[in-house]
């Protein structure tokens, strides 16, 4: 069976500064996929970063970055210069044959 | 644009009644997810469907039903025999139809209150 867990239901960030956002997830299966998705107030879910289990590099988008590390089954987001519009929802997701969720973090960020 | 529109944005039903979410898509995916989602939890995976004329059964099907009768429309029918229906609904596709590193694309969702 797969699980993920995002162990912070909020965070609060000063603008400008990094935080990290915590996911560990289990699975039995060694080919997976790990997603974290953005969702504001408004509802809609949107895609920020994908990992793959035998990617050897970090993921990076842009001031989204993946930190992974398989051996202790964790994929944490880390947002660079947070901004204003940061201020959302954030969901970690795993993949083996379907898309499981956590269930989330409120981020906000603050002036 | 390519994308998932999802109608209506807002739903009202009595209890009891069936209703029909819209899911539509223009994106070529082969496969499509509908998901639901309670205040300060995750998405639950309700049904989801790899190729047309096939569905599975997700975490939490009971009481809902799903057509793939075309593969860009998903309509998922909440039935009455859901016992707690009042919930945001989204739809996703995604392709390859198996592919791990695929994302999801979400529609903006359907909030659906049943009184």
């Amino acid at each position: 069976a797969q699980k993920i867990t995002q162990t912070q239901p909020g965070m609060f960030v000063q603008e400008k500064e990094a935080v990290t956002l915590d996911c560990t997830y289990d699975t039995s299966d060694p080919s997976y996929g790990l997603f974290w998705y953005k969702q504001p107030s408004s509802g809609e879910m949107i895609f920020l970063i994908y990992q793959g289990s035998y990617d050897q590099q970090n993921a990076t988008e842009g001031r989204y970055s993946l930190n992974f590390q398989k051996a202790r089954k964790s994929a944490n987001l880390v947002i660079s210069a947070s901004q204003l519009g940061d201020s959302a929802m954030y969901f970690c997701a795993m993949r083996v044959n379907k898309l499981t969720f956590g269930t989330g973090t409120q981020l906000k960020v603050e002036l | 644009d390519g994308g998932i529109t999802q109608s209506p944005k807002y739903l009202f039903r009595k209890e009891g009644q069936n209703v029909t979410l819209s899911c539509e898509q223009n994106l070529n995916h082969d496969a499509m997810y509908w998901y639901r989602q309670d205040p300060g939890q995750g998405l639950r995976l309700i049904y989801y469907s790899q190729i047309v004329n096939d569905f599975q059964k997700g975490d939490i099907a009971e009481g809902y039903s799903v057509s793939r009768e075309k593969k860009e429309s998903f309509p998922l029918t909440v039935t009455s025999a859901q016992k707690n229906p009042t919930a945001f609904y989204l739809c996703a596709s995604s392709t390859p139809r198996t592919g791990r590193d695929s994302p999801l694309h979400f529609g903006n969702g359907t909030r659906l209150t049943v009184t």
